[in-house]
């Protein structure tokens, strides 16, 4: 079984510039999420999908970010225009819910460096 | 006070020491995950417990609910252990089931 595929893994831009980053979910995971992970912390959830609907976008900075999950497959996620304390791994990771319990599966994160 | 407290924040041992990472938490939860990051890596799923304990290989995970405590054992411990461990909260609330996640304990085995 595949595994959850980001891109690109690494991307160094300047302040004010925009980023898109892509992720494609393990096939049939129904639930997509995209995380920020600041060095030396743990992630915290931007924004998860359920199918192509938005469940919580609760901390995503909306004057800047934005994702989008069309035809509830792949999603991506943009910054514009990107700021020095965006730099950190974006993650993102998708999970097929049963029952009360779930494990996500996550990809190998996006490095973002904004100079 | 964050919802979930890892501790050590950081750990050095030597190879074959048996290792032990806590994690406690203070709200209602599902399930506790116990995850593994390399650098430079993606985050791999070791353990989802919600109750009792859980052993794969060398690495043991127990729980307490009455306490809100849980603990990641490593036995035997080896360089290729070395890695961030996040413990994690799934918590639910209707359909909307959420990840809370520990600032992870660096761990670092050296040879």
């Amino acid at each position: 079984e595949a595994g959850v595929a980001q891109s690109p893994r690494y991307k160094i831009i300047e302040k004010r510039q925009s980023v898109a980053f892509w992720c494609n979910p393990i096939s049939g995971h129904a639930t997509l999420y995209w995380y920020q992970q600041i060095l030396g912390q743990g992630p915290k959830l931007l924004i998860q999908f359920q199918n192509n609907g938005v469940v919580d976008d609760s901390q995503l900075p909306k004057d800047r970010f934005s994702a989008e999950r069309l035809k509830g497959v792949d999603s991506t996620l943009k910054i514009q225009p990107a700021k020095l304390e965006d730099s950190a791994v974006y993650l993102c990771a998708s999970s097929l819910p049963s029952r009360s319990l779930y494990e996500q599966y996550f990809g190998p994160g996006t490095r973002l460096t904004v100079t | 006070k964050n919802e979930v407290e890892q501790s050590p924040q950081n750990l050095t041992a030597q190879e074959g020491e048996f290792i032990t990472i806590n994690c406690s938490y203070s709200v209602g939860i599902s399930a506790l995950h116990w995850l593994q990051q390399h650098p430079g890596g993606g985050i791999v799923s070791l353990f989802m417990l919600s109750s009792g304990k859980k052993k794969h290989g060398r690495l043991i995970a127990t729980i307490n609910i009455q306490e809100k405590h849980s603990s990641l054992h490593i036995t035997a411990s080896h360089p290729r252990d070395s890695a961030v461990y996040i413990c994690a909260l799934s918590s639910s609330g209707g359909s909307n089931y959420k990840l809370t996640f520990g600032k992870g304990t660096l761990l670092t085995v050296n040879p």
